[in-house]
């Protein structure tokens, strides 16, 4: 079946700090990627997608590059901001699964000044 | 555009006491629906999905079921609430097969 793994949080940095969120999955045939951000006591947003392999998603100076070669959606951003403290969950979706999203247990960010 | 409801934002219930949460998609047709669990500290856990009216998949067995009275409309509900079912619940819906899925604010439900 499908699953994520994520890295185990939380992941303290400092304001303007390199981020990087390791996500795996596997996944028979050619799955879509998904990276969401929750704010606290808020539901989930999309943060970026890919849907075929070596697409880059972005969005907010976040990044993730579909890797089929080592199955990976690594999230990152180049310098965060203290706003960016939230809980980021990999996802993924596999057709012929009824448009199930199978999500990662989610990676805690904490940024701090 | 399209834009998903979910209400209430909190709630607090007594053990036994009934639960209904509603959730409602506007400007969609014909959407895939779905009910999560987020328990504290935890990740997302599917409870129902429903494909179309009246068509509830249970993806794991609980003291919750759900329902679909109308196209754009998904109920959870309980008849009697256990402490365990305290936790955030997430609507969320989706259209094609491999489109993302669209969350509501959640329901944060605290069972005494």
């Amino acid at each position: 079946g499908n699953s994520v793994t994520q890295m185990e949080g939380p992941v303290t940095l400092s304001e303007e700090a390199f981020l990087t969120i390791n996500c795996t999955y596997t996944a028979t045939g050619y799955p879509s990627l998904f990276w969401y951000v929750q704010y606290p006591g808020e539901g989930l947003q999309l943060l970026l997608k890919a849907t075929k392999a070596d697409d880059k998603g972005s969005n907010k100076g976040f990044e993730a590059t579909y890797r089929k070669e080592t199955t990976s959606f690594h999230l990152e951003k180049g310098s965060v901001q203290v706003s960016d403290s939230a809980v980021y969950f990999c996802a993924l979706i596999n057709t012929g699964t009824a448009s199930k999203l199978t999500f990662g247990t989610g990676t805690r960010l904490q940024v701090t000044l | 555009s399209q834009t998903i409801h979910q209400w209430p934002a909190t709630l607090v219930q007594p053990v036994g006491s009934p639960l209904s949460l509603e959730c409602t998609v506007e400007g969609t047709s014909n959407p895939n629906l779905y009910w999560y669990r987020q328990a504290a500290g935890r990740g997302l856990q599917l409870l129902f999905y429903s494909v179309g009216i009246g068509q509830i998949s249970s993806e794991v067995p609980q003291n919750l079921s759900a329902s679909r009275p109308q196209d754009r409309q998904f109920i959870l509900s309980s008849k009697k609430l256990l402490l365990s079912d305290s936790g955030f619940y997430l609507c969320a819906w989706k259209v094609q097969s491999n489109s993302p899925l669209h969350f509501g604010n959640g329901t944060r439900l605290t069972v005494t």
